[in-house]
């Protein structure tokens, strides 16, 4: 099984300011990750696939990079409806994993 | 508008069972994968199982392969969880994701989730 470590645990930033999230693999899952929000008594939404697509309808101030095991989510300016859960989920092999999460919170 | 509705979900004794359902519409059911997360309270989520269009093969995980059976009714848009020899630690929200597309594993759009109680 494929162990996803996201980092950091909690990122506390501002409206405006850039947010970089890491999604590390103990294997390479190649380009096959995906990125999720979710907030609070909401289900999760699909904001990034095959590392670096956005998914329909996502804003372009999200974007996703990496590769092998080394994964990022960037968020260019936080709207302040960006602080939320963020997991990735690599589906390169079976069982899919999700990473434990990063908590993007309101500085 | 795609539309995912789960139900069963509720609180039962360990070693009981349950069945969960979701209800798809919106797309196209009988070519696309689709799956079931859970989330336990207050942490994080955790894939449970998979099964592909046609429901001739479905994935699980190590945590219930033996006791929760995935299947899924075409005829009826309805996707659907048996779990049995339940156990406090399957206590959780689970969520009902329909695949990004048919050619694709990944959860694309997740129904609102029913929650299972495992406790005596």
């Amino acid at each position: 099984e494929i162990l996803l470590t996201q980092s950091p645990a909690t990122l506390s930033l501002s409206p405006g300011e850039r947010a970089t999230l890491s999604c590390r693999a103990s294997q390479s899952v190649s380009s096959n990750l995906a990125w999720y929000q979710q907030k609070p008594g909401q289900a999760p939404r699909l904001l990034i696939y095959d590392a670096s697509n956005r998914a329909t309808g996502i804003p372009a101030r999200f974007s996703g990079s990496g590769s092998g095991t080394d994964f990022s989510l960037t968020i260019s300016s936080l709207d302040p409806e960006d602080f939320a859960f963020y997991y990735c989920l690599q589906r390169n092999s079976w069982p899919p994993t999700f990473g434990g999460g990063t908590n993007v919170e309101i500085k | 508008e795609v539309q995912l509705l789960e139900s069963g979900g509720g609180l039962v004794q360990p070693g009981g069972s349950l069945r969960l359902s979701c209800g798809a519409s919106g797309f196209t059911f009988n070519n696309c994968p689709m799956g079931w997360v859970r989330q336990a309270p207050g942490k994080g989520l955790e894939w449970v199982s998979s099964i592909n269009g046609d429901g001739t093969n479905t994935y699980y995980a190590d945590s219930v392969k033996g006791r929760f059976t995935i299947s899924r009714d075409n005829s009826r848009n309805t996707l659907f969880l048996q779990m049995n020899s339940l156990r406090a630690d399957d206590t959780a929200l689970y969520y009902c994701a329909k695949s990004r597309h048919r050619n694709s594993w990944y959860e694309g759009e997740w129904g609102q989730g029913t929650l299972v109680i495992v406790s005596s």
